[in-house]
């Protein structure tokens, strides 16, 4: 058990629709970053939060949006489905470099189905 | 753009003898690798990681090994037991970019034959 939680596991949707991922670090953590793995392209970089800002965007759709709370929790925003956002949707969550650590820590993801 | 890379998508390897997974980066800015371990509807967990201002860390069955100037790193696993059986993913890191997002390769697949 890697200390993040993410809920819900599984969700199934129609396309057009918009839904809420959410992702609680591990106790003292302030960073969180989110992933996404589709079967063709593997694991991918989304967005990370520190401390509740944005620290960087990667391959992030428009129709995507994020933030993270001042419990530090975070939530993946999803609008506006297609078929292809159908995917494993995980986040990590780190120290933030102290003492050289960079290690993330994953949680056990969200799978979506987009029908 | 593979920016890290994962060339063999799978590996099969005999209970007891040496497993070898390679990984190779482009981008010369990363210098922070880190190998995660992957069972199928979990999330990844991490295994091991290695600086660049290092060319080797140990921890019990697991070594991961830089060569810089090669651009490619490799993870030794030893002895292989059946529980190792898994997909394994290298990832990389530009540290002084203000953000350690990772960039993952497409994962290698291990299998520890009993």
């Amino acid at each position: 058990d890697s200390g993040v939680t993410q809920t819900p596991k599984h969700l199934i949707t129609a396309t057009g629709q918009r839904v809420t991922l959410r992702c609680s670090p591990r106790s003292g953590d302030l960073s969180v970053y989110w992933y996404q793995q589709s079967l063709d392209q593997g694991l991918q970089f989304l967005i990370h939060y520190y401390n509740g800002e944005e620290r960087a965007k990667g391959n992030i759709l428009e129709r995507f949006s994020a933030q993270q709370f001042p419990d530090l929790h975070s939530e993946l925003n999803l609008s506006s489905l297609e078929l292809g956002d159908s995917a494993l949707y995980f986040c990590a969550s780190s120290v933030e470099g102290l003492a050289g650590d960079y290690e993330q820590y994953f949680g056990p993801g969200t799978r979506l189905t987009v029908t | 753009d593979q920016q890290v890379k994962q060339n063999s998508p799978s590996l099969s390897v005999q209970e007891g003898r040496i497993s070898i997974l390679n990984c190779d980066y482009t981008n010369s800015m990363f210098d922070y690798f880190l190998w995660y371990k992957k069972y199928p509807a979990e999330g990844p967990t991490f295994l091991i990681s290695i600086s660049s201002i290092k060319d080797k860390n140990e921890d019990g069955r697991f070594t991961v090994f830089l060569n810089k100037s090669a651009k490619h790193l490799s993870l030794h696993i030893v002895p292989s037991q059946p529980g190792d059986s898994a997909v394994y993913f290298c990832a990389a890191s530009d540290t002084g970019a203000g953000s350690y997002q990772l960039t993952f390769g497409k994962g290698t697949k291990l299998s520890v034959i009993p």
